[in-house]
C-alpha cells in the first residue's frame, strides 16, 4: 500500500523567510497530492493540491511541486508570516485514487518567529 | 458555505461507557472518512463509506467500534466499551469521488473524546 514520509517534523523561521516541507511517497499510481493546514485546535483545511498531470503550481505565497520520477512532492511557502504557523500535513491518494482514500504524512509543525 | 458538521464536539467520559460520535457530511458528496488523531499517531483512517456501502474499515479495531451510515445525511462511530487509550480528537471527512483523478476531502471540526 501507499506510504508517505514527510520532513521535518519541526520547522522554525522567521517572519519573512521561505519554508519548504518535503514529503515522498512509495506508490507510482498515487495521483492526487492535497496539503492540508491545521492550526491549534482546529480542523484541518486544505490550501493546495496538486494532480500528476502538471509539474507545479502556485497560490500566492503558496506553491507545491511534484517530482513524479522520484516520487516526491514539496511545499514552499515564501515571506512566510506568524499566522502561517501551523501544522501541515501532505497526502497522497492511494490506489491512484480510485478508492478515494488519502494517505496522510505525520505532519510539520512550522512555527514563523516575528 | 457548505461544511462538513460533528457532535458532540467535546466528550467525557468514564472507562466502559459507550461513546456515539455523528457527523453530518456535505450535501451531494459520496464518501465519507473517519479518521483518529493523536500527537503519536498523527492521522490515522478508520474507516470510510461510499453510497452509504463501507469500502474499508481495516483501521478501526473491530471488537469496540463501529461506523454506520443509516443515511446519506448522517454517519456515526460509536466505541463500546471506551478505553483510556480511546481519548484522541476523532475527525469526519467527506469528498465527491467519482473516479480518478481524485477529489479532495473536507475535514468537520472534531469530536475531542477523552476517557478516563
Amino acid at each position: 500500500g501507499e506510504n508517505v514520509e514527510q520532513h521535518p517534523s519541526t520547522l522554525s523561521v522567521q517572519e519573512g523567510d521561505s519554508a519548504v516541507i518535503k514529503c515522498t511517497y512509495s506508490d507510482s499510481a498515487s495521483n492526487y497530492f492535497p496539503w492540508y493546514k491545521q492550526e491549534l485546535g482546529k480542523r484541518p483545511q486544505l490550501i493546495i493540491d496538486i494532480r500528476s498531470n502538471v509539474g507545479e503550481k502556485k497560490d500566492q505565497r503558496i506553491a507545491v511541486t511534484l517530482n513524479k520520477t522520484a516520487k516526491h512532492f514539496s511545499l514552499h511557502i515564501t515571506e512566510t508570516q506568524p499566522e502561517d504557523s501551523a501544522v501541515y500535513f501532505c497526502a497522497a491518494s492511494q490506489r491512484g485514487g480510485s478508492q478515494g482514500n488519502l494517505i496522510f504524512g505525520k505532519g510539520t509543525k512550522l512555527s514563523v518567529k516575528p | 458555505d457548505a461544511r462538513v458538521t460533528q457532535t458532540p464536539r467535546h466528550k467525557v467520559t468514564e472507562m466502559g461507557q459507550e461513546v456515539t460520535m455523528r457527523c453530518q457530511p456535505i450535501l451531494g458528496h459520496n464518501t465519507v472518512f473517519w479518521y483518529r488523531q493523536t500527537m503519536m499517531q498523527g492521522l490515522e483512517l478508520l474507516a470510510y463509506f461510499r453510497n452509504r456501502a463501507p469500502l474499508d474499515d481495516s483501521g478501526m479495531p473491530k471488537d469496540r467500534f463501529s461506523a454506520e451510515m443509516p443515511d446519506a445525511t448522517l454517519a456515526t462511530l460509536k466505541i463500546q466499551p471506551s478505553e483510556p487509550r480511546d481519548s484522541a480528537v476523532y475527525f469526519c471527512a467527506s469528498g465527491l469521488v467519482l473516479g480518478t483523478p481524485q477529489e479532495t476531502q473536507y475535514f468537520g471540526p472534531g469530536t475531542r473524546l477523552l476517557v478516563l
